[in-house]
C-alpha cells in the first residue's frame, strides 16, 4: 500500500510569512494526526480528525495555526504568521479508527520547516 | 498526568556491542508502542506490547512490557550500523484517544 504523502519536504520562510503543509494519508485510514517535532524531541500532536472532524486540537495555537481536512480524505497545515520557534518537523500520520490509542501510526516522511 | 521518560536520551557504541534502553512511568499503560525514527524519516512502528511481561523478539531487538505494565525496555543485541535512529516509546492515554509520547533515544552505531 502506498504510505502517507507529505508535501513539501523542506521550506524555509521569514517569520511572519505563512506556510502551507499537504498531507494525503493511506486510503481507509479514518484518523489523521498533525504532530511537530522539534529536533531530538518526541512528537507533539497538534490536531487529530476522525474523518473530517476533530477530535483533538487542544495543543494547537488556534492564534496562528489552523488545519483542514475538508473531504475527510487529505488534509493541510497552515501557520501565519510563522514565529521563529515554529521551526520544526512537521509530521503528518494516519491510522484506521481510532478506539483507545491501540492502532499504530503510519507517518508521513515530514516537512522541516526553517523560520528565519 | 501520564507520562513516558526515556532513558539514557543519547547513547553512542560500537558495533558489535549490546545495549538496552528504557521507557518508564510511573502510570500504569494497557500497552506501549516502540517506534524507531531515522534521520529524515517519520518515525515507523516496531512493535506493540500489550500484556504485563510480555517479551516480543524482533530479529536482534528484544522489547520487553514490565509486569506492572508501568515499564518498557529495548535490548538490542550485536547493535549494527543500521540500527542508528531515534527510538520512542508511545502509550495510550487513559483520558482520551492521545497517545503519549517519550522524547525518544537517539542511537548512534558506529562501525
Amino acid at each position: 500500500e502506498a504510505g502517507v504523502a507529505q508535501s513539501p519536504r523542506y521550506k524555509i520562510i521569514e517569520k511572519r510569512q505563512s506556510v502551507a503543509f499537504w498531507c494525503n494519508p493511506i486510503s481507509g485510514h479514518a484518523t489523521l494526526y498533525w504532530y511537530q517535532q522539534i529536533l531530538g524531541q518526541g512528537p507533539k500532536l497538534l490536531i487529530q480528525f476522525q474523518n473530517n472532524g476533530v477530535v483533538d486540537d487542544s495543543q494547537l495555537p488556534k492564534d496562528r495555526f489552523s488545519a483542514e481536512r475538508l473531504k475527510g480524505v487529505d488534509s493541510t497545515l497552515k501557520i501565519q504568521p510563522a514565529k521563529l520557534e515554529d521551526s520544526a518537523v512537521y509530521l503528518c500520520a494516519s491510522s484506521l479508527a481510532n478506539r483507545g490509542g491501540r492502532p499504530p501510526l503510519h507517518f508521513g516522511n515530514g516537512t522541516r520547516l526553517t523560520v528565519t | 498526568t501520564q507520562l513516558l521518560e526515556q532513558s539514557p536520551q543519547f547513547l553512542s557504541i560500537q558495533e558489535g556491542e549490546n545495549l538496552t534502553v528504557y521507557c518508564n512511568s510511573s502510570s500504569v499503560f494497557s500497552s506501549l508502542q516502540w517506534y524507531r525514527q531515522e534521520p529524515g524519516e517519520g518515525p515507523v512502528l516496531l512493535v506493540t506490547v500489550v500484556t504485563g511481561g510480555e517479551v516480543k523478539k524482533l530479529k536482534r531487538l528484544t522489547f520487553q512490557f514490565g509486569d506492572a505494565r508501568k515499564d518498557s525496555s529495548l535490548h538490542i543485541t550485536a547493535a549494527q550500523p543500521g540500527d542508528t535512529g531515534l527510538y520512542l516509546c508511545a502509550g495510550p492515554s487513559d483520558s482520551n484517544y492521545q497517545l503519549i509520547w517519550g522524547a525518544g533515544t537517539k542511537l548512534i552505531i558506529k562501525p
